[in-house]
């Protein structure tokens, strides 16, 4: 079946430092990857995503890479501050899958020490 | 706020109690979700509702029981539950069941069963 892992369940890292997030994926026909941070008390949000026919994408002070050859996601987050404390799951999508559903990660705990 | 608004936020209930969980989105997207998510475990896919229409039952008992009367609205009827379901439930939407579209998540309903 279906599994998507995250290599490290918390992370703590220097306000200030880059943090890199890392995320394996199972299904190689996956096709689109999607990054959510969840804050305490709330739901996960999305911070970015990529397809499939990418390898980097960047947002404001993030940026994702794709490794298909080895069924691998990052996210990294530039200069992290103390509200980047909180937990991140990849997602993916395979277009095998019924509707829209993607797989979600169990998460790693982002822990950044003023 | 993220334009899905779930109530209530926390909810209590004992075995025998018959409560239910709403959800609400007003981004004009046709595709709902419910995701369990408890602690350390990846987000689990419950129901998807795709214009209306039921696409998805990811083998759920049926003391959940789900409903959707418009792509607005979205409702988890709980009748006879066990201790086992308390967790994080939540509700997302997308623009459609189809390719490359991510989900806005709502804060989530806290579910305690006594």
């Amino acid at each position: 079946g279906e599994s998507v892992g995250l290599h490290l369940p918390t992370l703590s890292v220097q306000e200030g430092d880059n943090s890199i997030i890392n995320c394996a994926y199972s299904n190689s026909a996956s096709d689109y990857f999607i990054w959510y941070k969840q804050e305490s008390g709330k739901g996960p949000q999305f911070i970015i995503d990529i397809r499939s026919n990418m390898d980097k994408r960047q947002g404001q002070r993030v940026t994702v890479l794709l490794n298909k050859t080895v069924k691998h996601l990052s996210l990294q987050i530039a200069a992290t501050q103390p509200g980047d404390s909180a937990v991140y799951f990849c997602a993916d999508r395979s277009p095998a899958n019924t509707g829209n559903q993607f797989y979600f990660g169990t998460g790693t705990s982002l822990t950044v020490i003023p | 706020e993220t334009g899905v608004t779930q109530t209530p936020r926390h909810l209590v209930m004992g075995m025998t109690n018959k409560k239910s969980l709403k959800c609400e989105q007003h981004l004009g997207h046709n595709a709902m979700y419910w995701y369990k998510q408890s602690a350390k475990k990846p987000l689990e896919l419950m129901f998807v509702y795709n214009f209306k229409e039921q696409t998805e039952n990811n083998s759920v008992p049926s003391r959940f029981s789900p409903e959707c009367p418009n792509s607005s609205h979205l409702f988890l009827h709980l009748h006879t539950l066990q201790p086992e379901d308390s967790a994080l439930y939540l509700c997302a939407s997308s623009q459609a069941s189809g390719q490359g579209y991510g989900y806005t998540f709502g804060s989530g309903t806290r579910l305690t069963v006594v």
